[in-house]
């Protein structure tokens, strides 16, 4: 079936460095695309989003990029802080329907 | 803080028990959805509900089961449990059905274990 994955299960980084996560999704019909953290014993918590008719977008540190040539996003954590350290799981909606289909998540480590 | 509140946060059941988790959601929310983590998982989409009535089903079988009240707050039922319901379940609420992103807000969930 269609789903969302991500390329590396865990991503260890030191402090100040730049860190990306990457994540394929395979439901061309897909036109909305979010990143959520998850910290450990907490529910997920909205980062970042970005819809299909833009291929880059810029938060507070962050950024999502969109290829949908290939079907990848991505998320780009500027001078990565230990408060980063959490999993991080991009998720995918076809706007206007109930069902938020989520990847299986990258556990980002940030040594101080 | 989403303002979103689940109880209870932890619980312990035995195979073929029924388990009830409860939601309430936040302040002017008017949607609910429930989804399953397990570990190591990403969450998975259980059932929405949008003024009292269910608005959306992912791929749980109907021993799965739902509510929402009229303040909007839910309940997720769980019948003959088995093994491999052990999970976080997680609650999200949202002001409209179909939303995701930064309008819809997650609880810290209930983490069930069956024995």
């Amino acid at each position: 079936g269609e789903s969302v994955g991500l390329h590396l299960p865990t991503l260890s980084v030191q402090e100040g460095d730049n860190s990306i996560i990457n994540c394929a999704y395979s439901n061309s019909a897909s036109d909305y695309f979010i990143w959520y953290k998850q910290e450990s014993g907490k529910g997920p918590q909205f980062i970042i989003d970005i819809r299909s008719n833009m291929d880059k977008r810029q938060g507070q540190r962050v950024t999502v990029l969109l290829n949908k040539t290939v079907k990848h996003l991505s998320l780009q954590i500027a001078a990565t802080q230990p408060g980063d350290s959490a999993v991080y799981f991009c998720a995918e909606n076809i706007r206007g329907y109930s069902t938020l289909t989520f990847g299986k998540g990258t556990m980002l480590l940030v040594s101080p | 803080e989403t303002g979103v509140t689940q109880s209870p946060t932890h619980l312990i059941k035995t195979r073929g028990q029924q388990v009830t988790l409860r939601c309430s959601s936040q302040s002017g929310h008017n949607t609910v959805s429930w989804y399953q983590q397990a570990l190591g998982q990403g969450p998975q989409f259980i059932f929405q509900y949008y003024r009292e009535e269910e608005n959306g089903r992912g791929n749980f079988p109907p021993r799965f089961s739902g509510l929402q009240f009229p303040n909007y707050s839910s309940e997720l039922n769980v019948n003959a449990l088995e093994l491999d319901d052990s999970a976080l379940y997680l609650c999200a609420s949202s002001v409209d059905p179909g939303q995701g992103g930064g309008e819809l807000f997650f609880g810290e969930g209930s983490r069930l274990t069956v024995l």
